[in-house]
């Protein structure tokens, strides 16, 4: 059973365009949601995370906005550029418990 | 501060063999988890490790086994390999639980299974 439900699957954005990644889960119980950006060859990496007390956080280009009522979250990248093209993952992990991953968005940002 | 190590990065084996992988956290991490990727299933958590005790387990079967040292050096093994074995296996450390703590991830092993 896929707690964490990801989409979409991939994205293309053009330079300077928003990149938007959705997520959802279901255990009510989660109270970490990391976001992850792996590209070819390396291992994930923390990108930004945010706890379910707020409802948005901001690092630079990089902002998660948090619904708790509706159980959803999202990755937004402002002004991407060709750089951030990657596959991002979101997850969500309860305290004791172990982390859970989306599928995975791979994003690709056209110059 | 070196990052996490895993060895080795790449490897090939044959059905019903099995296979050891090596994990060596960043130093001062006592936390080390593992991860299963694959394109079909994504990242799927196998277990974590703190202070050389298990602490958490995820749905693989039995052939899926690891342990952690004293020195929080970390190896996971599995037994009787099946083709749906191949995948990239990533190592990640944390100071603390993973429900606590930002995790650092290893580039991984990626294990072949012929």
């Amino acid at each position: 059973q896929q707690q964490v439900k990801q989409s979409p699957q991939s994205l293309i954005v053009q330079k300077g365009g928003i990149s938007i990644i959705n997520c959802a889960y279901e255990n009510t119980a989660f109270d970490y949601f990391p976001w992850y950006q792996q590209f070819p060859g390396k291992g994930p990496a923390l990108l930004i995370a945010i706890r379910p007390d707020v409802s948005e956080k901001k690092e630079g280009r990089f902002t998660i906005s948090f619904n708790k009522s509706a159980k959803q979250f999202s990755l937004h990248i402002m002004d991407s550029q060709p750089g951030d093209s990657a596959t991002y993952f979101c997850a969500a992990v309860k305290s004791g418990g172990k982390l859970i991953f989306g599928q995975g968005t791979e994003l690709s940002v056209k110059p | 501060k070196a990052g996490v190590t895993q060895t080795p990065r790449y490897l090939i084996k044959t059905r019903g063999q099995q296979v050891t992988l090596s994990c060596s956290p960043i130093s001062g991490h006592r936390s080390v988890s593992w991860y299963q990727q694959t394109p079909g299933q994504g990242l799927q958590f196998l277990f974590e490790y703190f202070s050389e005790t298990q602490r958490n387990k995820g749905n693989f079967p039995g052939r899926f086994s690891g342990r952690q040292f004293s020195n929080s050096r970390s190896e996971m093994n599995v037994s009787t390999l099946e083709l749906g074995d191949s995948a990239l296996y990533l190592c990640a450390s944390s100071l603390r639980l993973v429900s606590q703590e930002t995790q650092y991830f290893g580039p991984g092993t990626r294990l072949l299974v012929l």
